[in-house]
């Protein structure tokens, strides 16, 4: 059972790059979302989708840009990587928006120099 | 906008100890439900248990319990006779119910760092 796949697990990433961390999930679930983690700032929404089309934003969403263009894959864009992007990003999914029960991925670690 | 206060950064404490983890809440939504999540050493999160605003019942799971009290926004962990593979990030979390202002997506809080020592 795969569940929710992030990829690269890891990254070093030069300021000013852009980079693509992708999630699929194969579940079927309809809501998808990226979290940051930080430490002493816990888990912080940067976007989220509740449905394969549409899209939204969390409470850090600059910088930060997604698409849902179908039901499996919630891929999260950085346009130009700045070093406060530094984190570990993860992916999740829900049935639907309106269960918290959260299905995570394992990471991904992106380092900004 | 919501907000979860989790003031224990870190707790140690020695095998088959009792344990409280500590969980605040600020909302203004009237439906909303409130979970606990685990994260191991090995990063990934892990979902322990989903409350519903309205069910102020506290639940036992084994060697976890859940206290929630509303009247002091407060949503509490217990882990009875801990154990070294309790060792863990506790994550407190808040979702708005449905009409509320950020229906379907979670806050969090900072996270409480548990080490239980053999």
């Amino acid at each position: 059972i795969a569940g929710i796949t992030q990829a690269p697990t890891s990254q070093i990433l030069a300021a000013g790059r852009r980079m693509t961390l992708r999630c699929t999930q194969d579940m079927r679930h309809n809501a998808m979302y990226w979290y940051r983690q930080d430490l002493g700032l816990g888990l912080r929404l940067i976007h989220y989708s509740n449905t394969a089309g549409t899209t939204g934003k969390g409470e850090v969403p600059d910088g930060y840009s997604v698409s849902r263009a179908n039901t499996d894959d919630f891929p999260l864009t950085l346009a130009s990587a700045v070093p406060s992007q530094t984190s570990v990003y993860f992916c999740a999914s829900s049935v639907d928006s309106s269960t918290g029960e959260l299905f995570f991925g394992e990471g991904s670690r992106l380092t900004v120099l | 906008a919501q907000k979860v206060t989790q003031a224990q950064t870190e707790i140690s404490v020695v095998e088959k100890e009792d344990v409280t983890l500590d969980c605040v809440y600020e909302t203004r939504d009237t439906t909303y439900y409130l979970f606990w999540y685990k994260q191991p050493p090995s990063g990934e999160l892990v979902f322990l248990i989903r409350r519903n605003s309205f069910d102020e019942q506290n639940e036992i799971s084994g060697r976890y319990s859940w206290n929630f009290q509303k009247s002091t926004s407060s949503f509490n962990f217990t882990i009875t006779a801990s154990q070294v593979v309790d060792s863990a990030v506790y994550f407190c979390a808040h979702q708005p119910g449905a009409g509320g202002t950020s229906y379907g997506k979670l806050t969090f809080g900072q996270g409480t760092i548990l080490t239980v020592h053999p």
